[in-house]
């Protein structure tokens, strides 16, 4: 079965400073990885996505992400934080082969403080 | 020109009736999904369907039923509301092709059901 672990329920970061969201994914064969942003009462967001290739992905609104096979993980980081970066930000796994089914870790809520 | 649309946005019903959510995207996506969001925020797939053919199908009691009369809707159709239905439902799309977009899911805005 594939799955996602976020550890942190909650990250705080001053704005200005460097966030790291963390996702760790276990699957048995290759992943799509994906990260989704959630602002108050709103749907969910595509942030970007790893697939294949480079392992730094870049994505919407400065955020990029690092694939790395050997930790099995694919945090979200964003050099400097905003205080409008402030939402729950959720990473997703699709199986190589498995269909559209994405699941979805159980969400990091990010604070950005001034 | 919303890229997926759900009706209605809010939902408050009291148990035992039956109710409707729809959902409408106008991406030209060939996948649509339902997901339910709990009050811990813990999003789960329930339904997928990909041109109007049902394809996922996770352990969700019979009282919902999906529909998708083409592809660019699919409604989502629950009975006999229980109280642990209370929750915020989420459609989605993805175009289930390869290409640049491939496996990117977008979602409505949600539909906040409240049983009583």
């Amino acid at each position: 079965a594939q799955s996602v672990a976020q550890p942190e329920d909650q990250v705080n970061v001053a704005e200005g400073n460097p966030l790291t969201v963390k996702c760790t994914y276990s699957v048995s064969g290759n992943p799509y990885l994906f990260w989704y942003v959630q602002y108050p009462n709103r749907g969910l967001q595509f942030l970007l996505k790893y697939i294949t290739g480079d392992n730094l992905v870049k994505g919407s609104y400065g955020f990029e992400a690092e694939f790395n096979k050997s930790q099995t993980s694919f945090h979200l980081k964003k050099p400097s934080a905003l205080v409008s970066d402030s939402a729950l930000y959720f990473c997703a796994v699709r199986l190589e082969g498995g269909g559209n089914k994405l699941t979805f870790g159980t969400g990091t809520q990010l604070k950005v403080e001034l | 020109d919303t890229a997926v649309s759900q009706t209605p946005k809010y939902l408050v019903t009291q148990m035992g009736n039956d109710k409707s959510i729809k959902c409408e995207q106008n991406l030209g996506h060939d996948t649509m999904y339902w997901y339910k969001q709990d009050s811990k925020k813990f999003l789960k797939i329930m339904f997928s369907y990909n041109n109007k053919e049902l394809i996922i199908n996770e352990t969700v009691p019979n009282r919902f039923s999906p529909k998708s009369p083409d592809k660019a809707h699919l409604n989502l159709h629950i009975n006999s509301l229980e109280l642990g239905d209370s929750a915020v439902y989420f459609c989605a799309s993805s175009r289930r092709t390869s290409g640049i977009t491939a496996y990117e899911q977008y979602f409505g805005p949600g539909t906040r059901l409240t049983v009583t």
